[in-house]
């Protein structure tokens, strides 16, 4: 029944180390996100792909990059953790037509960065 | 910039008792969503509104978006222990319906 499936759920890296996570959604939406959510707060839109078309926000660092291979999957790379990079991640896909680009989320990624 | 102010922050309730929570803005917006979030886990979709005026139920949950558009309340009625957890209100905006706005969130408390 899982629509917006993430893996892993916990992910431990070093500082420095790249680090990958992964998105698929069962719902056929043509819009995938990327959020950053840390303690207490609200999540943080990093980027979306619009189908194929890539779209960043202004503030999000260099560090963080995406990739779309396909409808259904979506990658999170982050370069080189820092830190502050520690946080939840989550994913979330909408469409652009009817239900007013309602998203709809997975159960996030917590990621610990040593 | 587009900001949703959510209050109140924070609601220490007994079980039973009734809530309500609102989010509000200066700007208009298209679609209205309620979400709640569980420590650990991602918001889940409560109630979604797309009309002004629309008034929504899903169980003990009731949503309504503004008039105006520029604001939503959600309601619990009821409370139970499992209804512990943070409460955001988000909106579309009418110039980017790609993008959602978040509030802050309500913590809701449940005493015993």
């Amino acid at each position: 029944d899982a629509m917006v499936i993430q893996n892993p759920r916990y992910q431990v890296t070093q500082f420095g180390k790249p680090v990958t996570l992964s998105c698929s959604q069962t719902l056929n939406h043509n819009v995938m996100y990327w959020y950053q959510q840390k303690s207490s707060q609200a999540p943080k839109l990093l980027f979306h792909y619009y189908d194929k078309d890539f779209n960043n926000e202004a503030d999000t660092p260099d560090n963080f990059q995406s990739r779309r291979p396909n409808t259904s999957f979506c990658f999170l790379d982050i370069r080189s953790p820092g830190l502050g990079d520690a946080a939840m991640y989550l994913c979330a896909t909408s469409r652009d037509s009817g239900g007013g680009w309602t998203q709809y989320f997975g159960p996030g990624t917590r990621l610990l960065v040593l | 910039g587009q900001q949703l102010n959510q209050s109140p922050q924070s609601m220490f309730i007994q079980e039973g008792e009734d809530v309500s929570m609102n989010c509000t803005s200066s700007s208009i917006f298209n679609t209205w969503l309620w979400y709640k979030q569980d420590p650990g886990e991602g918001p889940v979709l409560l109630i979604a509104l797309y009309k002004a005026g629309e008034l929504t139920s899903n169980g003990r949950l009731t949503a309504q978006f503004g008039i105006t558009r520029k604001d939503s309340f959600l309601n619990i009625s009821a409370s139970i222990p499992s209804d512990v957890g943070i409460y955001f209100c988000a909106g579309l905006p009418m110039n980017r319906d790609d993008k959602i706005i978040f509030g802050k969130g309500t913590r809701l408390h449940i005493l015993p």
